[in-house]
């Protein structure tokens, strides 16, 4: 997984504060998945977009959250107002292909939120 | 949409042998599964891969099963060392949807 980029990888937010989590992909991948990850769970898929556009967002909750990926920079996963129930590891996954193919995550975001 | 389910959720071994972990999936489109591991603290790791047109495949110790009419893959571990110790993810995908993983097992491989 090394060329995928997160940052920060911990974050320390207080209630109602926003969050802001970035994520670079592979050099010449233009697929990003954002999945969150509780303790000891397994990894829940959060949204699908490629450059410029949101193709799946169904695992993203409607309010507070919000993601892009602009045609330059990173992809931006933001949370409005957090809450002490957000406190999870963020991972994001790079593809070349998007779905069907190979994806490779980078280290992840663990936010705190107190 | 997909459900991926794994099984087990913990597994111990002995150092040297062999560890299977097995998951089944519903969406009879899906075409593409992979398998992570992921060490404490860090991001998933690919492993291994398989696609439908395919029915086994093999990497060094490491090996995965396709059975397209039961939905069920495993992924085979043989001469297991300690540093095989980590939590494994199987995930699922298709042309059309996203992949979803499998709640993981943690692997424990005794010296």
């Amino acid at each position: 997984n090394a060329g995928v980029m997160q940052n920060p990888r911990h974050l320390v937010r207080r209630r109602g504060q926003e969050a802001r989590l970035r994520c670079s992909p592979m050099k010449g991948h233009s697929h990003v998945y954002w999945y969150r990850q509780l303790p000891e769970e397994g990894l829940k898929f959060m949204v699908y977009l490629q450059k410029e556009n949101i193709i799946d967002e169904s695992g993203m909750p409607k309010e507070r959250f919000s993601a892009e990926f602009p045609k330059e920079g990173p992809s931006i996963l933001r949370i409005q107002q957090v809450v002490r129930g957000d406190s999870a590891a963020y991972f994001c996954a790079s593809s070349p292909k998007g779905r069907g193919g190979e994806a490779f995550f980078g280290q992840g975001t663990r936010l705190t939120v107190v | 949409g997909e459900n991926v389910e794994q099984h087990p959720s913990t597994l111990s071994v002995q150092e040297g042998d062999s560890a299977v972990i097995k998951c089944t999936y519903s969406d009879s489109a899906s075409n593409y599964f992979p398998w992570y591991k992921q060490e404490l603290g860090k991001g998933p790791q690919l492993i291994i891969d398989i696609r439908s047109n395919v029915g086994e495949k093999k990497d060094q110790r490491i090996a995965v099963t396709l059975n397209k009419t039961a939905k069920h893959f495993s992924l085979h571990i043989t001469e297991t060392q300690p540093e095989d110790s980590a939590v494994y993810f199987c995930a699922a995908s298709s042309n059309n949807n996203d992949m979803r993983f499998g709640a993981g097992t943690r692997l424990t491989v005794k010296p």
